[in-house]
C-alpha cells in the first residue's frame, strides 16, 4: 500500500541555522503534498503545501521542494526561531476523492537558543 | 470563523470499555475525517465522511470501533470494548470538499488502562 517515509525523526539546529526535512513516498500517482506543524498538544496545522504541477513553493522563511522522478520532497526551514520548534509531517495523497492523506511519522524539530 | 470542536479532550477508560468522542466541523465543511495518532506517530485514516456518506473506512477496525454522521453535520466515532492498543489521540478534522485543505480539531485524548 501506499507508505511516505520521513527523516529524521529527531533534528536540532541552533537559531538562525536552516532545518531540512525529507520524505519520501511510494504511490507514484500521488500529486498533493502537504506539509503539518504540531506543537506539544497542539492539533497539526498546514504550515506548506505543493502540487505536482510545481517543483518549489515558498512562503517567507518556509520553502518545499518536491523530484517526482525520485519521489521525494523536502521542507526547508531558514533562520530558524525558537518558535519553530515543533514536530512537523509531511503528506502525501493522489488528488482524487477515492484516495486518501498518508503522513510520514515526523519530525521533531528543536531549535536551540 | 470558529474551528473544529471536539469533546471530551481526554477519557481514561479500562480495558472492554466503551468509549465516544463528538466531533463538529467548521460550518458548511462537507468532507469530516477521523484520525487515529498513536504517539510518536503521524495521524491515519480512520473513516472519512463526505456529508453523511462513507468515502473510506478501509483502516477502520470494524469489529470494535465505529462512526456516524447521520444528519452530515456532527459526527461519533464509537470504540466498543476498547483495547491496550487503542491508546491514542483521536483527530477530527474537517475540509469544504474533499481537495481543500484539512482543518484539525484540538483531539481527544484516550487512555486505556
Amino acid at each position: 500500500g501506499e507508505n511516505v517515509e520521513q527523516h529524521p525523526s529527531t533534528l536540532s539546529v541552533q537559531e538562525g541555522d536552516s532545518a531540512v526535512i525529507k520524505c519520501t513516498y511510494s504511490d507514484s500517482a500521488s500529486n498533493y503534498f502537504p506539509w503539518y506543524k504540531q506543537e506539544l498538544g497542539k492539533r497539526p496545522q498546514l504550515i506548506i503545501d505543493i502540487r505536482s504541477n510545481v517543483g518549489e513553493k515558498k512562503d517567507q522563511r518556509i520553502a518545499v521542494t518536491l523530484n517526482k522522478t525520485a519521489k521525494h520532497f523536502s521542507l526547508h526551514i531558514t533562520e530558524t526561531q525558537p518558535e519553530d520548534s515543533a514536530v512537523y509531517f509531511c503528506a502525501a495523497r493522489r488528488m482524487d476523492s477515492s484516495y486518501k492523506l498518508i503522513f510520514g511519522s515526523g519530525t521533531r524539530l528543536l531549535v536551540r537558543p | 470563523e470558529a474551528g473544529v470542536a471536539q469533546s471530551p479532550r481526554y477519557k481514561i477508560i479500562e480495558k472492554r470499555q466503551s468509549v465516544a468522542f463528538w466531533c463538529n466541523p467548521i460550518s458548511g465543511h462537507a468532507t469530516l475525517y477521523w484520525y487515529q495518532q498513536i504517539l510518536g506517530q503521524g495521524p491515519k485514516l480512520l473513516i472519512q465522511f463526505q456529508n453523511n456518506g462513507v468515502v473510506d473506512d478501509s483502516q477502520l477496525p470494524k469489529d470494535r470501533f465505529s462512526a456516524e454522521r447521520l444528519k452530515g453535520v456532527d459526527s461519533t466515532l464509537k470504540i466498543q470494548p476498547a483495547k491496550l492498543e487503542d491508546s491514542a489521540v483521536y483527530l477530527c478534522a474537517s475540509s469544504l470538499v474533499w481537495r481543500n485543505e484539512q482543518y484539525f480539531g484540538p483531539g481527544t485524548r484516550l487512555t486505556v488502562t
